[in-house]
């Protein structure tokens, strides 16, 4: 009854590969994000997605891309994959948007990207 | 630009008293969240904070002042499984959430 999933847990891969993570939420949440946390523990958030709406964050590079084939998965897809990329992405969920009242976010496990 | 602060390590003894302090400049605000987050696992909810002033959830508390900028989350009572990161987020303006570094927490018996 796990809440909000992602699979590969590990994934190592070469440089110039193309990847994806797959993100799946049972919560019947409205909102799902992706959030990239480096090797100095930030959490950046990398999207929003929210009823079709995609809220990018300007930072991310192109090569990044999330995809959403319904409510309740949000995979996000990364080409050409660098040796910055390296971090844990973890997959998110709330309710509503964020700007409801006390929304929390509930977190996947995590996903511990290695780019050689 | 947007900045949190948070100590980066701290280390208490069990069944003792912490506070986690987190100062902020951001964007506009829209509350302030504490997370919990062992290693190797995901960030879990803590605490909201949109007023100021203190809110008590069991052994942990956190407090608010938005003139100064400023929160603390404090912990009671410490157990071994308190051994975490401790993350501050601040919702801006355009109700995104920046994140600080985190606070490791380290207990010792």
């Amino acid at each position: 009854d796990t809440a909000v999933s992602q699979t590969p847990k590990y994934l190592v891969t070469q440089m110039g590969n193309d990847k994806s993570i797959k993100c799946e939420q049972n919560l019947g949440h409205d909102t799902m994000y992706w959030y990239k946390q480096d090797s100095k523990k930030f959490l950046k958030i990398m999207f929003s997605y929210n009823n079709k709406e995609l809220i990018i964050n300007e930072t991310v590079p192109n090569r990044f891309s999330p995809k959403s084939p319904d409510k309740a998965h949000l995979n996000l897809h990364i080409n050409s994959l660098e040796l910055g990329d390296s971090a844990v992405y973890f997959c998110a969920s709330s309710q509503g948007r964020l700007a409801e009242i006390q929304e929390t976010q509930y977190f996947g496990p995590g996903t511990r990207l290695l780019v050689l | 630009g947007q900045n949190i602060d948070q100590p980066t390590e701290m280390t208490a003894t069990e069944g003792a008293i912490v506070q986690i302090n987190c100062t902020y400049q951001t964007s506009g605000f829209n509350g302030l969240f504490w997370y919990q987050q062992h290693a190797g696992e995901a960030p879990t909810f803590l605490s909201y904070n949109v007023l100021d002033g203190l809110e008590e959830k069991g052994r942990f508390s956190s407090f608010l002042s938005r003139s100064k900028g400023y929160s603390y989350l404090l912990l009671k009572e410490l157990q071994m499984k308190d051994s975490a990161s401790y993350l501050c987020a601040v919702m801006d303006s355009n109700y995104q959430l920046i994140w600080g570094a985190g606070t490791k927490l380290i207990i010792k018996p």
